[in-house]
């Protein structure tokens, strides 16, 4: 059974800060990985993918893919209020029917000015 | 970017009626259609995959006499919701795959469906 589990927060962080993301996942098989902000009554859209290991900046975020320990993670930096939403983690792995996507059950995020 | 557009945005219907909800996609030929169940402040929940022209793929324990999902073209998927219950209320999402980006999905704005 592949599965995505993701720290169950809510999290709170004051505007300015650093906010950090994390998710792990069950199985070693190749995959990818992307981050989906989501905001009340709306649809996913994405932030990041990412699918080799280290790092991936894009603006204030950057994700981050350790294979090995099995993790990824979402840094958010100089955090917003316009930031706080629902953060989806979400993993397809190579080989699954039509590459359907795996989700975490998602991270609150509120950052407070 | 590719856009999938999704109607209807909202639905109430009574118990006992079914509700179609459809998903297009605009400028681009969707082969594949997930569709997904999302609860209040949960994540999303894949109910099936739809392809043109086939069968859908049911995810475990997902009723496929409930949920009928069909993709009769490169455009356009629908899911019917048969025989309505409160406990279907949900709300409900489309996603293909974006043609234009290899690790892209483009999401339909989902519908809120509530049986009363």
């Amino acid at each position: 059974q592949k599965e995505v589990e993701q720290n169950s927060g809510p999290l709170s962080v004051p505007e300015g800060a650093i906010a950090s993301l994390n998710c792990t996942y069950s199985d070693r098989g190749s995959q990818s990985f992307f981050w989906y902000r989501q905001y009340s009554g709306k649809s996913p859209e994405l932030i990041m993918f990412i699918y080799s290991n280290g790092d991936k900046e894009d603006g204030r975020f950057t994700a981050q893919l350790n294979k090995a320990s099995q993790y990824v993670s979402l840094l958010i930096r100089d955090s917003q209020p316009s930031d706080s939403a629902t953060y989806l983690c979400a993993a397809r792995w190579y080989g699954t029917s039509y590459g359907k996507l795996t989700f975490g059950q998602g991270t609150i995020l509120t950052v407070h000015p | 970017g590719a856009v999938v557009s999704q109607h209807p945005s909202r639905v109430i219907c009574k118990s006992g009626t079914s509700v179609k909800i459809e998903c297009r996609s605009l400028d681009f030929q969707a082969t594949t259609m997930f569709w997904y169940r999302q609860f209040p402040k949960k994540s999303l929940m894949l109910m099936a995959t739809s392809n043109e022209g086939s069968k859908a793929t049911y995810e475990q324990g997902v009723e496929k006499d409930k949920f009928l999902i069909n993709h009769a073209s490169l455009t356009l998927s629908t899911l019917t919701v048969t025989s309505a219950h409160p406990e279907d209320s949900s709300f409900y999402i489309c996603s293909a795959r974006d043609p234009e980006f290899a690790y892209g999905y483009t999401f339909g704005s989902g519908t809120r469906l509530t049986v009363v």
